[in-house]
């Protein structure tokens, strides 16, 4: 069963713009929520996460949201920049369980 | 600081055949885990350690074993090694909401 769930296998922005990487969830017991990027040939790398007793988180450039509700998050970059292009994973975490989406391969044109 | 370090980067195994994939962190995290990647796919969790001593099965455990003796090292055994176990494989060091992960080892079953 898939819990996390990327339903966008790619996207494509301009250099400056924001870019908006989504990602849903079923399992309400997760806890906390994480992103990470990765390049090919390398480990994934920790963006930003977000607790679940949150809505909101901001690092910089990378801000992510969370809606309980709809069991949903998303991933904000403003602005998106060249080097922002790799894939995107978003993560779940629960006691004794740790869930992938199948990632969001982003692309950022100069 | 190395942060969380893989060996081999590569293998080949014949079908049937073991080997011990090594994870090392120099972050003193209690937390390590071990994860594999298939083409087009997220990171699935194989086996998890929340400190020296104690690890748990995730979501993937058939066919692998782990053993936790010191804070640093989180090595995976591959017993009887099978097509299926091709894969990407990574170790990952942290905390709940946060994970740093090795560079892989991408190994090949034959």
């Amino acid at each position: 069963d898939q819990q996390v769930k990327q339903n966008s296998p790619s996207l494509s922005v301009q250099e400056g713009r924001i870019s908006i990487l989504n990602c849903d969830y079923t399992n309400s017991m997760f806890d906390y929520f994480l992103w990470y990027k990765k390049y090919p040939a390398e480990g994934p790398t920790f963006l930003i996460s977000i607790s679940s007793i949150k809505d909101k988180n901001e690092d910089g450039r990378f801000t992510v949201f969370l809606n309980k509700s709809a069991k949903h998050l998303s991933l904000h970059i403003v602005p998106s920049q060249p080097g922002d292009s790799a894939v995107y994973f978003c993560a779940a975490s629960a006691v004794n369980d740790m869930r992938f989406g199948a990632g969001t391969r982003l692309t950022v044109k100069p | 600081n190395a942060g969380v370090t893989q060996t081999p980067k590569f293998r080949i195994l014949k079908i049937g055949q073991s080997m011990t994939l090594q994870c090392t962190q120099d972050m003193n995290h209690n937390y390590m885990y071990w994860y594999r990647q298939d083409p087009g796919m997220g990171l699935k969790l194989i086996y998890y350690s929340v400190g020296a001593g104690i690890t748990d099965k995730g979501e993937v455990p058939n066919g692998y074993n782990v053993s936790r003796s010191t804070t640093e090292d989180f090595p995976l055994r591959l017993e009887l090694a099978a097509p299926s176990q091709t894969s990407v494989y990574f170790c990952a060091s942290g905390v709940v909401d946060t994970q740093y992960f090795g560079p892989g080892t991408r190994l090949t079953v034959l």
